[in-house]
């Protein structure tokens, strides 16, 4: 099936900082969402974007799906930007179940 | 519009009792998913519905767990007899027919069987 990594998987970072996080996948995908796990547990939707550029507030998220990647940028850091934040594509092309990457674990430092 | 709503939030039980976790997904959603998160395997997929019709069960570990959805506004998971490894997180999403993968989370019961 298809594999999805991320990186890193820890980043600490100081509140007002930007960061990255990438999610790498192994094959062709029709679709991928990028979510926040928060420290209460909770999933966040954040992004769903099979290709292209979108912006939300302070995040925004770019896939490229011809070179298997997406990215997740999340500028002036705060500290409720803290938690996990997976990134998901469909096990295959058009299947409904998904697979999540392992995670990013960022924590906002005041 | 509500989310997906999950109830309870938190249940403790003692191993052996039985334990029904419940599902309210968003109106108009056609798939129903039901996930657990333990620290050990990370987000697993027990078993997904389209239209109230179960798909694909693989993921339900053993017969001890069942799922049904009686109609397209709600569902349960039951663990029969629970036990201490049943402990974790259980999530419960829903996506539209034709978006394929946009699925959307409940806030979770977490479980603890003691």
């Amino acid at each position: 099936g298809i594999q999805v990594e991320q990186s890193p998987p820890d980043l600490i970072l100081q509140e007002g900082a930007n960061s990255t996080l990438r999610c790498n996948f192994s094959d062709s995908v029709n679709n991928l969402q990028w979510f926040h796990q928060n420290p209460w547990g909770q999933l966040i939707n954040l992004f769903y974007i099979p290709s292209g550029t979108k912006q939300n507030g302070r995040l925004s998220a770019t896939t490229v799906a011809t070179e298997r990647y997406s990215l997740l940028y999340i500028s002036s850091s705060q500290t409720t930007d803290s938690g996990v934040y997976f990134c998901a594509v469909p096990r295959s092309f058009g299947n409904e179940k998904l697979t999540f990457g392992t995670g990013t674990r960022l924590t906002i430092i005041p | 519009d509500a989310g997906v709503i999950q109830s309870p939030r938190h249940e403790v039980t003692e191993m052996g009792q039985e334990v029904t976790l419940r599902c309210k997904p968003i109106s108009g959603h056609d798939y129903l998913f039901w996930y657990r998160q333990t620290m050990m395997r990370g987000l697993e997929l027990l078993i997904y519905f389209n239209n109230n019709v179960p798909i694909d069960d693989s993921g339900m570990p053993e017969d001890r767990f069942s799922a049904k959805m009686p109609n397209a506004s709600f569902s349960t998971l039951k663990i029969q007899p629970s036990e201490p490894r049943d402990s974790a997180v259980y999530f419960c999403a829903s996506s539209r027919q034709g978006e394929t993968g946009e699925q959307y989370f409940g806030p979770g019961t977490r479980l603890t069987v003691t």
